[in-house]
């Protein structure tokens, strides 16, 4: 059966701290992971990795994905309360552009 | 600037009515979007992904019938939940891939769906 790990599943830190966000997958006929944070609504889309080794970055976020070992992580820095917010891990499997299997989210909360 | 839009963002109704919602991508065609649905505290659970031109397929354990998918045009796609009842109470929300200039994924902002 198919599926995406997420941990932990909540966090609680203070602004200023580094925190780091998990994701381990099985799938079959894996072709990306994606990242999306969720505030109210929908998810707004972080970063998309389909090669092992090669870190994305983005300011105070990065992530890297490990095909080997099927896990991803993703790093912010220098958090702030604005980043509070649900972190969503998905995956993509197979030729199907955008058919995506999420895991359950890590909940972060940056307190001032 | 939103490239998918989804309507209505919030709808409540009586329980056995069907509900209508639309997923409209913006500035691009979209041959394929995606129906998800998330309930409180859960994660997105793909339904279905509906097709331009042909019918749409489901997931495993996701009724077809009670959810009906639609997709008429390059730019448009309809779930209409049939004869809703309060365990169908979620948030729906849409996506549609755009593949020019790299393969993103555009999500709508979500309808809240409540049945009494």
């Amino acid at each position: 059966e198919d599926k995406v790990v997420q941990s932990p599943l909540s966090l609680v830190v203070h602004e200023g701290d580094t925190v780091t966000l998990n994701c381990s997958y099985e799938v079959t006929n894996f072709r990306s992971l994606l990242w999306y944070k969720q505030e109210k609504k929908a998810p707004t889309f972080l970063f998309m990795l389909t090669s092992s080794g090669i870190e994305k970055k983005s300011g105070r976020l990065s992530s890297i994905l490990d095909k080997k070992e099927l896990f991803s992580i993703l790093n912010i820095t220098a958090t702030q309360t604005g980043d509070s917010a649900v972190y969503l891990c998905a995956v993509q499997r197979g030729s199907t552009l955008g058919r995506l299997y999420f895991g359950r989210g890590t909940q972060l909360t940056v307190w001032p | 600037g939103a490239v998918v839009s989804q309507h209505p963002s919030r709808v409540i109704c009586k329980s056995g009515t069907s509900v209508k919602i639309e997923c409209r991508s913006l500035d691009f065609q979209a041959t394929t979007m995606f129906w998800y649905r998330q309930f409180p505290k859960q994660s997105l659970m793909l339904m279905a992904t509906s097709n331009e031109g042909s019918k749409a397929t489901y997931e495993q354990g996701v009724e077809k019938d009670k959810f009906l998918i639609n997709h008429a045009s390059l730019t448009l796609s309809t779930l209409t939940v049939t004869s809703a009842h309060p365990e169908d109470s979620s948030f729906y929300i849409c996506s549609a891939p755009r593949t020019s200039g790299g393969d993103t994924q555009y999500f709508g902002p979500g309808t809240r769906l409540t049945v009494l």
